[in-house]
């Protein structure tokens, strides 16, 4: 079955940089779009980002424009997200999503890893 | 951006009632090119990832139970969960993939009455 794990979550101060990491397994990986989507404490589902199949597209919401980045190896399942400059308003879980159907669709969901940025 | 706003923000039902919530979007979500609708329902329980439900504004996922039914035109939807279980006690959320950003609604939390 379709399988993801996030992980590289913790606690970092602003300014810092993180890196996240989505391991895929139970499907053919380079078929498929991955999405980062985020959940702040408490609150609504953020789209965060989408990286192709084959990782020659990215796209991004406007506040993480210039901040995250992402690649993907396809020979190891797996997509990362690097995130640079890190703001308390980044602070959330991040989940990684497989697409579906349509690329832009969130058919798999990890299980998320939590962001913290304070000093 | 496309900005989704589902209504209400709670209700609560009495088990093996109908919960109907609503969701709009700022402008329409129908492609011509294949008149589908990009709109999907998914539910988030407590300390879990969201679950996909509906996509395709009406196509229920594999596995989803038949009592999740999804309608709407171009920019009005609507979810419903008919005969609410106990286990339907969630947040569910809209989402429009027809562009990016991709967006979703502010939630809908449902509760047993």
């Amino acid at each position: 079955q379709v399988q993801l794990v996030e992980s590289g979550g913790g606690v970092v101060q602003p300014g810092r940089s993180l890196r996240l990491s989505c391991a895929a397994s139970g499907f053919t990986f380079p078929d498929y779009g991955i999405h980062w989507v985020r959940q702040a404490p408490g609150k609504g589902l953020e789209w965060v980002a989408l990286i192709s199949y084959d990782g020659n597209n990215q796209y991004c919401t406007d506040s993480v424009k210039g901040r995250f980045t992402l690649s993907r190896d396809n020979s190891k399942n797996m997509v990362f997200l690097q995130m640079n400059n890190l703001r308390a308003e980044d602070t959330a879980v991040y989940y990684c999503a497989k697409s579906g159907e349509s690329k832009n669709l969130f058919q798999h969901w990890g299980q998320g890893t939590l962001v913290i940025v304070s000093s | 951006d496309i900005v989704m706003t589902q209504s209400p923000d709670s209700l609560a039902v009495s088990l093996g009632e109908r919960a109907t919530i609503n969701c709009r979007s700022s402008q329409s979500v129908l492609h011509s090119s294949n008149n589908k609708k990009y709109l999907a329902w998914y539910q988030q329980k407590p300390g879990q990832p969201p679950k996909l439900l509906i996509y395709w504004a009406s196509t229920r996922e594999s596995g989803v139970p038949d009592r999740f039914s999804g309608s709407g035109s171009g920019t009005d939807f609507t979810l419903t969960i008919s005969g609410l279980q106990a286990e339907d006690v969630a947040v569910y959320y809209c989402q429009q993939y027809y562009n990016t950003p991709l967006t979703f609604g502010g939630g809908t939390k449902v509760e047993i009455k």
